[in-house]
């Protein structure tokens, strides 16, 4: 089976950088995927990791630590627009499996 | 930017009626799924579609679900009797294979 852990919420000021953990159990892991969403919106894909180690798109980086069945997703300066639900989820071999998500909330 | 496209995007129906819900994925993925995400809580797998049959499903998708892709580009599931508790919104993905899904806005569904 797979399960996710991420903490709920967090509050941070335009410009800080938030990091966003995961650690997961799952039988099948294919990868880690992180996806934002916003109130009554859709996920929107943001990165994903296959192996170990770091990947950078643009504001957005995303790490992954198979060995301690960990990532996390890291936002950098950030703007009022990422405010949203940030959820990370395992990509098993047909599916995903989604963690509750975590709340950032982005204030002046 | 090819997008998935879901319709409707509101839909109301009674108790016991038949819903489909519709969906376009985008033209060149292979993968196709659906997700549903009740009010407040975190987005759940129901089904993954892949070469023309079910590749895995959960433990919601009871007997009540259905999917098909009737034709080279739509992707349908089916609610054959409603309940209350299947109020939720409805999200189609689709994915190329490896990396990410690509999700349509979704259809919210509410059963009165």
């Amino acid at each position: 089976g797979q399960s996710l852990e991420q903490p709920s919420e967090v509050t941070a000021v335009e410009g800080a950088i938030v990091q966003i953990n995961c650690t997961y159990q799952t039988s099948g892991f294919y990868g880690l995927s992180w996806y934002q969403q916003h109130d009554g919106g859709a996920p929107t894909f943001l990165s994903y990791n296959a192996l170990d180690g770091l990947e950078e798109t643009g504001r957005f980086s995303s790490f992954l630590s198979r060995s301690d069945s960990y990532g996390y997703l890291l936002l950098q300066e950030l703007q009022m627009k990422d405010s949203a639900s940030y959820f990370c989820a395992v990509k098993g071999n047909n599916r995903l499996a989604f963690g509750k998500g975590n709340q950032v909330v982005v204030i002046p | 930017e090819p997008e998935v496209t879901q319709t409707p995007s509101h839909q109301v129906t009674q108790m016991g009626q038949e819903v489909i819900l519709r969906c376009v994925p985008i033209s060149n993925h292979l993968y196709f799924y659906w997700y549903r995400q009740i009010l407040g809580q975190k987005v759940e797998f129901l089904v993954s579609f892949y070469n023309n049959e079910i590749s895995e499903k959960s433990e919601i998708f009871d007997d009540q679900f259905s999917v098909e892709r009737p034709d080279g580009s739509n992707f349908t599931l089916k609610i054959r009797s409603t309940k209350l508790e299947d109020s939720a919104m409805y999200f189609c993905a689709s994915s190329p294979g490896t990396g990410g899904s690509f999700f349509g806005q979704g259809t919210r569904l509410t059963v009165v």
